[in-house]
Order: C-alpha cells, then sequence, then structure tokens
C-alpha cells in the first residue's frame, strides 16, 4: 500500500520559516493537499492541489511539489500555527494521509 | 450556515454494531461525494470511505481495514450520510469525522464535522 512519511515533529522560532515535508513513491505525480488540526479541533484545510491556499487561509502558507516530496511552508510563522500538520493523497481511489507532524513554535 | 454534525457515537462491545449519521446545511448535499475520517486516541488521521454522488452512481469506496465490516450509505433526500459498523473491534475506537470532498476530482475534505467518539470495549 502506499505510504505518505512526514517527520515527528518541526520546531521553529517565531516570525521564522517552517517547513514540512510528505514524502512518497512519485509524490510529483499526484495532487497533495495539507490539514492543519488544532488540539480538540477537527482538521481544516490549509493548501489543496499543491499549492492552492482555500478562502481565509493566510497567505504565509505555500506549498509545493514536486518529485517524491510535497511541501508545506509557512513564512512568519505565528504562535497561532503550532499544530498538527497532515499531508494527504490519492492512491487508486483510496485516501492516503501522512502520519502526521507537530509544529512548535518556540 | 455551511456544516456537517455527526451523530451516533457510544460505548459498544467488541463484535458489537453502531450506526452513525452526518447531517449536512448550508450547500448542496447531493453534489458531494462525502467520506469518513476516523482518528483513534492520540495518533493521525485515517480515512475509511467515501460514497460518490447520484451522478456516479452513489458508488462506495472502503479503506482495507474495514471493508467488509462497515457500510456508508446516504440519503440526498434528508441530506445524510450514514456509516454502519458491525463486528466492531477494540481498534475501531476513535473519533470519526464526516467530511465533504471538495468539486469532483478535487481529491480534497474542504469541510468537516465535529467528530463524534466511538469506543469498542468490554
Amino acid at each position: 500500500s502506499y505510504e505518505l512519511t512526514q517527520p515527528p515533529s518541526v520546531s521553529v522560532s517565531p516570525g521564522q520559516t517552517a517547513s514540512i515535508t510528505c514524502s512518497g513513491d512519485k509524490l510529483g505525480d499526484e495532487y497533495v493537499c495539507w490539514y492543519q488540526q488544532k488540539p480538540g479541533q477537527s482538521p481544516v484545510l490549509v493548501m489543496y492541489q499543491d499549492s492552492k491556499r482555500p478562502s481565509g487561509i493566510p497567505e504565509r502558507f505555500s506549498g509545493s511539489n514536486s518529485r517524491n516530496t510535497a511541501t508545506l511552508t509557512i513564512s512568519g510563522t505565528q504562535a497561532m500555527d503550532e499544530a498538527d500538520y497532515y499531508c494527504q493523497a490519492w492512491d487508486s481511489n483510496t485516501v492516503v494521509f501522512g502520519g502526521g507532524t507537530k509544529l512548535t513554535v518556540l | 450556515e455551511v456544516q456537517l454534525v455527526e451523530s451516533g457515537g457510544g460505548l459498544v462491545q467488541p463484535g458489537g454494531s453502531l450506526r452513525l449519521s452526518c447531517a449536512a446545511s448550508g450547500f448542496i448535499f447531493s453534489d458531494h461525494y462525502m467520506d469518513w475520517v476516523r482518528q483513534a486516541p492520540g495518533k493521525g488521521l485515517e480515512w475509511v470511505g467515501r460514497a460518490r454522488n447520484k451522478v456516479s452512481s452513489y458508488t462506495t469506496e472502503y479503506a482495507a481495514s474495514v471493508k467488509g465490516r462497515f457500510t456508508i450509505s446516504r440519503d440526498d433526500s434528508k441530506r445524510s450520510l450514514f456509516l454502519q459498523m458491525d463486528s466492531l473491534k477494540t481498534e475501531d475506537t476513535a473519533v470519526y469525522y464526516c467530511a465533504r470532498e471538495g468539486p469532483i476530482g478535487g481529491n480534497y475534505f474542504d469541510l468537516w464535522g465535529q467528530g463524534t467518539l466511538v469506543t469498542v470495549s468490554s
């Protein structure tokens, strides 16, 4: 079965740039999206089709996807961005999620 | 208001059954494919399955972990999605989310419910 691999944790200082990666075989051939989940809350879509931001998502969030790695980048990271982030793609009509990355802003 | 509201969660014994519901409002439910996603306590997201819309003959897909035990259905007249869970196992314990897929072909979930907790324990 297809697997997406994310680092378990990423730390960033306020105002700096955070990069969260998602790796999978030939992932660049598929669309990737990203969700943010804060404790006790439902996931929220923050990026879709590799690099498109839904309405209401700040411009500091951006995305890319090439070859085997998709990346969610948060520029000028704020304390409110501290959350778990999940990448997601499709494989043969089934959904695959990455294991999630805990972003700590300190 | 555009929202999804799940209900039906609770405590059930291993081997038992439970039926979850998801009520949609604020958008044209029949236009969208709808999915169930679950999250075990302290763990990541796991896709359960999807129900396509009438245009796609209401066909369904399931994750291997639930195939043959869970059944997804929908009632467009009631703007509702359902998850019938049979032969439940302790590892099915999770918060179950109802999620709306974006425009056909979009392959992303742009609206999530608040989730309902299912606990499978003796």
